[in-house]
């Protein structure tokens, strides 16, 4: 778990901003995800890639962007389109397909 | 389509007493079913997982059971403790060519004291 950083920790987002939240694992893991978590309920699947370069859209992407030009890193941007983006997100990563997933420690998004 | 049902939403136990949580998946080429521990706040934490080959996995108080032919999966907790209560979540990735993990809505969990 370690191996996974997000930043930063909490954020605040002004209405019609973009702001992008940033996710970095260091364990070589081929996969990686975004998920959204609104208070009291279950996990979302954003996006999520299975290789540099691709990925694929979840069930909540309208709003959401996200690219991976390293293994390393997959940043998500929350555009002014995601009307409603107060939520804690979460980034995770995993070996191969059938392995465990790994998650970061969470991005707090606050609309102001 | 794809989905993972998790029942029950809500669980109080008394502590000493044992807890159980099922999930279903909808994929039978899913092969590998992992379970997650998300305290208040807190990312999720995996705390044992099953893959297809097998039945059962105990690993001391908790332990999953896997039953293919009717696609279900469930955690026990026996003797539970006041610092079992949180939100647990089954997962049930899919395998067919892609890395999509699909959670099941969670389910609260409160030991009472």
């Amino acid at each position: 778990d370690g191996g996974i950083t997000q930043s930063p920790k909490y954020l605040f987002r002004k209405e019609g901003q973009n702001v992008t939240l940033s996710c970095e694992q260091n364990l070589n893991h081929d996969a990686m995800y975004w998920y959204r978590q609104d208070p009291g309920q279950g996990l979302r699947l954003i996006y999520y890639s299975q290789i540099v370069n691709d990925f694929q859209k979840g069930d909540i992407a309208e709003g959401y962007s996200v690219s991976r030009e390293k293994k390393e890193s997959f940043p998500l941007t929350v555009t002014s389109a995601q009307k409603n983006p107060t939520a804690f997100y979460l980034c995770a990563s995993s070996g191969t397909s059938g392995n465990t997933i790994y998650f970061g420690e969470g991005s707090w998004l606050t609309v102001v | 389509g794809e989905n993972v049902e998790q029942h029950p939403s809500t669980l109080s136990v008394q502590e000493g007493d044992s807890a159980v949580i099922k999930c279903t998946y909808s994929d039978s080429a899913s092969n590998y079913f992992p379970w997650y521990k998300q305290e208040l706040g807190k990312r999720p934490q995996l705390i044992i997982d099953i893959r297809s080959n097998v039945g059962e996995k105990k690993d001391q108080r908790i332990a999953v059971t896997l039953n293919k032919t009717a696609k279900h999966f469930s955690l026990h907790i026996t003797e539970t403790q006041p610092e079992d209560s949180a939100v647990y979540f089954c997962a049930a990735p899919l395998v067919s060519g892609t890395y999509k993990y699909i959670f099941g809505t969670g389910t609260r969990l409160k030991v009472l004291a």
